[in-house]
């Protein structure tokens, strides 16, 4: 079976700090696919990232960065000089090449950014 | 170009009454997802539909939750009769993944259901 953790539920920060999203899967599966989504007051998830297994290189995409560690099944987020606008709910989702068509989110990371 | 779309974005209704959920895909999408966001379960997901055919509905809690797809940009979810644990945050999303699997879902704003 697969599963997503994402052991912090609420983190708050102030504007410009560092903040890191830790997101801890399972799965048996040898080809697997990680995504985050971003979901703001709003309501609406957006879509931010997806990795498959076989590629553990980082990522970086402005302030976002991605580290990928299949040796601790860990797929962490980290948000640089954070903004009031990142403030949002952040989910880390998991999807098996068996039925790649399912994603199963983790609960979720409501992060807060202070001014 | 129109994302997904759902309505009503939100209702309220009371016990026992039948709710029927809509949402319309992304034009050329092949993949359709319900999902059911709840401060205690997150996100579950319900129900999942390729070029119109139900995949999976192992997710549907109970008899009283159906959906039904008539066409590539059309999608109900119905609960009948509503109870008020059905109270939630229902999310559509559609995705193109005959392709390959891309993964990337698109959802839609969401129908916030309330049961009294």
């Amino acid at each position: 079976a697969q599963k997503v953790t994402q052991a912090q539920t609420e983190i708050s920060v102030v504007e410009k700090e560092d903040v890191t999203l830790d997101c801890v899967y399972e799965t048996r599966d040898t080809t697997y696919y990680l995504f985050w989504y971003k979901q703001p007051p709003s309501g609406e998830l957006v879509f931010l990232i997806r990795r498959n297994s076989f590629d553990e290189q980082n990522e970086i995409s402005g302030r976002y960065s991605w580290n990928f560690q299949k040796s601790t099944s860990s797929f962490n987020f980290t948000i640089t000089a954070s903004q009031v606008v990142d403030s949002a709910v952040y989910f880390c989702a998991l999807s098996v090449k068996a039925s790649y068509d399912k994603v199963i989110f983790g609960p979720g990371t409501s992060l807060s950014v202070i001014p | 170009d129109a994302g997904v779309i759902q309505s009503p974005r939100h209702e309220v209704t009371e016990m026992g009454q039948e709710v029927t959920l809509r949402c319309k895909p992304i034009s050329g999408h092949d993949y359709l997802f319900w999902y059911r966001q709840t401060m205690m379960r997150g996100l579950e997901l319900l129900i999942y539909f390729n070029n119109n055919v139900p995949i999976d509905d192992s997710g549907m809690p109970e008899d009283r939750f159906s959906a039904k797809m008539p066409n590539a940009s059309f999608s109900t979810l119905k609960i009948q009769p509503s109870e008020p644990r059905d109270s939630a945050v229902y999310f559509c999303a559609s995705s193109l993944l005959t392709a390959g699997p891309t993964g990337e879902l698109f959802f839609g704003e969401g129908s916030r259901l309330t049961v009294l």
